[in-house]
């Protein structure tokens, strides 16, 4: 079975720059997850998905990024205009969403974004 | 403020010996803990969950324990081997789920 996949695993880009992300999850699972992991931290979640509808999207910086799942599988994270900051390992997860019990995430092995 | 608190940045172990992971938390709301482990270059993989109501979960080598009046859990390995080696994430989850910074285990030799 194949796991989620995410492209591209690295990129550097230009501050000021657009940049865009990719994900597919896991066929079959309903919920999709975007993280992004600083250096030396841990996932912090940007955006989750049911579906096609974002149901959290609190950390989401609004005025810079954007995300869509269209039809609800694949999904794209976009970074406009990218800054300084921005640099770091953007992670995507998919789970299948249960209630009562644990949630257990599979992550890609996430694009390593450099901002220059 | 961080809700899940991983304050060691790195941990060494004896090959064959007990390596022990901890964790704090601030929210007594959490539902679940969970255990990530990851490589370099790879995303993190599910490795043990704890559900709230209980205080041991145990699966092969890997053993996590809940002390939710101190609001503290711990991962045990044992033995420790050299694939154990990597970062480990505490994770705690109400509605999503909050990582920890992580702790870098390196198992010597």
């Amino acid at each position: 079975e194949a796991g989620v996949v995410q492209s591209p695993r690295y990129k550097i880009i230009e501050k000021k720059q657009p940049v865009a992300f990719w994900c597919n999850p896991i066929s079959g699972h309903n919920t999709l997850y975007w993280y992004r992991q600083n250096l030396g931290q841990g996932p912090e979640l940007l955006i989750r998905y049911e579906n096609e509808e974002a149901v959290d999207d609190s950390q989401l910086p609004k005025d810079r990024f954007s995300a869509e799942r269209l039809k609800g599988v694949d999904s794209t994270l976009k970074i406009q205009p990218a800054e300084l900051g921005d640099s770091a390992v953007y992670l995507c997860a998919s789970s299948l969403r249960q209630t009562h019990s644990y949630n257990e995430q599979f992550f890609g092995p996430g694009t390593r974004l450099t901002v220059l | 403020d961080q809700q899940v608190k991983q304050n060691s940045p790195s941990l060494s172990v004896q090959e064959g010996r007990i390596s022990i992971l901890n964790c704090d938390y601030t929210n007594s709301m959490f539902d679940y803990f969970l255990w990530y482990k990851k490589y370099p270059a790879e995303g993190p993989t599910f490795l043990i969950s704890i559900s709230s109501i209980k205080d041991k979960n145990e699966d092969g080598r890997f053993t996590v324990f809940l002390n939710k009046s101190a609001k503290h859990l711990s991962l045990h390995i044992v033995p420790s081997q050299p694939g154990d080696s990597a970062v480990y994430f505490c994770a705690a989850q109400d509605d999503k789920i909050i990582f920890g910074k992580g702790t870098r285990l390196h198992i010597l030799p």
